[in-house]
């Protein structure tokens, strides 16, 4: 069965530094999106993408972010200069078509520590 | 008022019992809902989506209702794997944007 992957699986970062944070979305599918979570508190809506743009995106998703689709397999993450706050659980997310929007299929998440 | 409401719980529910949760939304124009299911330190995963005519997969059950604005979830015959937090997931209108609710946690105990 087809899935979504994320690397790292855990990156420990130094406040200031830059990360970005990999996924391969399933490879038939049409829309990706990131999410974070913050430990104990609610998946945060963060920023989606389809036909190489951001189709929408959350007031977290600020200039500190970015998104890139580099290749026809790779979707990234980057969060320039980290703060302790930006430690959480990032899961990126794919979905097959915007009729299907609500259905879609989570990688296992990358924890992202900011020392 | 939040845009999604759940109860956070803990519901504690003995092993075969029959356990339902309710999950309110506040804006009335919303068209899609869905059940995500999320273990500790996991990613969520789709449980099953919610149609207007309410559907049944196996030992569970969704229900929406409009004239109220929520939706529920039925298990039946719950075992001990149904541990874990259920998400309450409601779709923006136009945008798909899904507003994600802080989740329900199920406790099955033996």
């Amino acid at each position: 069965e087809p899935e979504v992957t994320q690397t790292p699986s855990h990156q420990v970062t130094q406040m200031g530094q830059e990360v970005i944070l990999r996924c391969v979305p399933i490879s038939n599918h049409l829309y990706f999106y990131w999410y974070r979570q913050i430990l104990g508190q609610k998946v945060e809506f963060l920023v989606s993408f389809y036909n190489n743009e951001i189709s929408e995106k959350s007031e977290i998703f600020d200039d500190q972010f970015s998104v890139e689709r580099p290749d026809g397999s790779n979707f990234t993450l980057k969060i320039r200069s980290t703060k302790l706050e930006d430690s959480a659980m990032y899961f990126c997310a794919s979905s097959p078509a915007l009729a299907r929007g609500g259905e879609q299929y989570f990688g296992p998440g990358t924890r992202l520590t900011v020392t | 008022r939040k845009e999604v409401e759940q109860d956070p719980g803990p519901f504690n529910v003995p092993e075969g019992a029959t356990v339902a949760f309710n999950c309110t939304y506040s804006n009335s124009a919303s068209q899609s809902f869905f059940w995500y299911r999320q273990d500790c330190r996991k990613e969520p995963k789709l449980l099953m989506s919610v149609y207007s005519s309410g559907n049944e997969d196996g030992r569970f059950t969704a229900q929406l209702n409009r004239a109220s604005q929520y939706i529920s979830l039925l298990i039946r015959d719950s075992k001990l794997s149904d541990s874990a937090t259920y998400l309450c997931v409601v779709a923006k209108v136009l945008n798909y944007q899904l507003i994600w609710g802080a989740g329900t946690k199920l406790i099955i105990k033996p």
